[in-house]
């Protein structure tokens, strides 16, 4: 069945480092990709997503790639803050497959 | 325009019992996705609601069902409750099926005891 890796699990960062989220789908057919953040206690938020016909997409200090042929795409936060400490999830969908599969989420932990 | 809403937000069962959870989605989105949210198991797909009707489900058993209204309010239902069953259940609602971004509501946490 479809799936999405995440990895890494865990992730801790000094403030003003980069930091870097990857997941890989099986479902070839997928073509939407977007990225939540979770604080604890809260809801996901999308904080950036990108469609198969691009390779990357960048909003301020977020940036997201897509390697259709590996089935690949990256998270990348830069000039981290403790405030982007939080959960992050990848996710996967298939148009016209009413179905979304996340990862299994990056614990991100930056320190001041 | 107001977010995704979910009632209710905390709620405590005994095991055997059923549970019913109510999600309004934003003004004018048709879809509505059910997510299962576990420290262990993250969000795992429970079933999307698109026009009323079930367009795809999850691997869950039988116990868990829901359904959509024509004003794109859904409800999902577990039966039978168990222990494994406590959680934060999430809904999703985007305006189409497909690319649409999904926008979570604040979700219901579930105890079972």
């Amino acid at each position: 069945g479809e799936n999405v890796e995440q990895h890494p699990s865990t992730l801790s960062v000094q403030e003003g480092d980069s930091a870097v989220i990857k997941c890989t789908y099986s479902d070839s057919a997928s073509n939407y990709f977007p990225w939540y953040k979770q604080e604890l206690g809260k809801r996901p938020q999308l904080i950036i997503d990108i469609r198969s016909n691009v390779g990357e997409k960048k909003d301020q200090r977020i940036a997201v790639t897509l390697n259709k042929t590996a089935k690949h795409f990256s998270l990348h936060i830069t000039e981290t803050q403790p405030e982007d400490s939080a959960v992050y999830f990848c996710a996967a969908r298939t148009r016209g497959g009413f179905k979304t599969i996340f990862g299994a989420g990056t614990r991100l932990f930056v320190k001041a | 325009k107001a977010g995704v809403t979910q009632t209710p937000r905390y709620l405590i069962k005994t095991r055997g019992q059923q549970v019913t959870l109510s999600c309004s989605p934003i003004s004018g989105h048709r879809s509505v996705s059910w997510y299962q949210q576990t420290p262990g198991q993250g969000l795992q797909f429970l079933f999307e609601y698109f026009s009323e009707t079930q367009r795809n489900k999850g691997n869950f058993p039988g116990r868990f069902s829901g359904r959509q209204f024509s004003n794109s309010r859904s409800e999902m239902n577990v039966s039978t409750l168990e222990l494994g069953d406590s959680a934060l259940y999430l809904c999703a609602s985007s305006l189409m099926s497909g690319e649409n971004e999904q926008y979570f509501g604040p979700g219901t946490r579930l105890t079972v005891t």
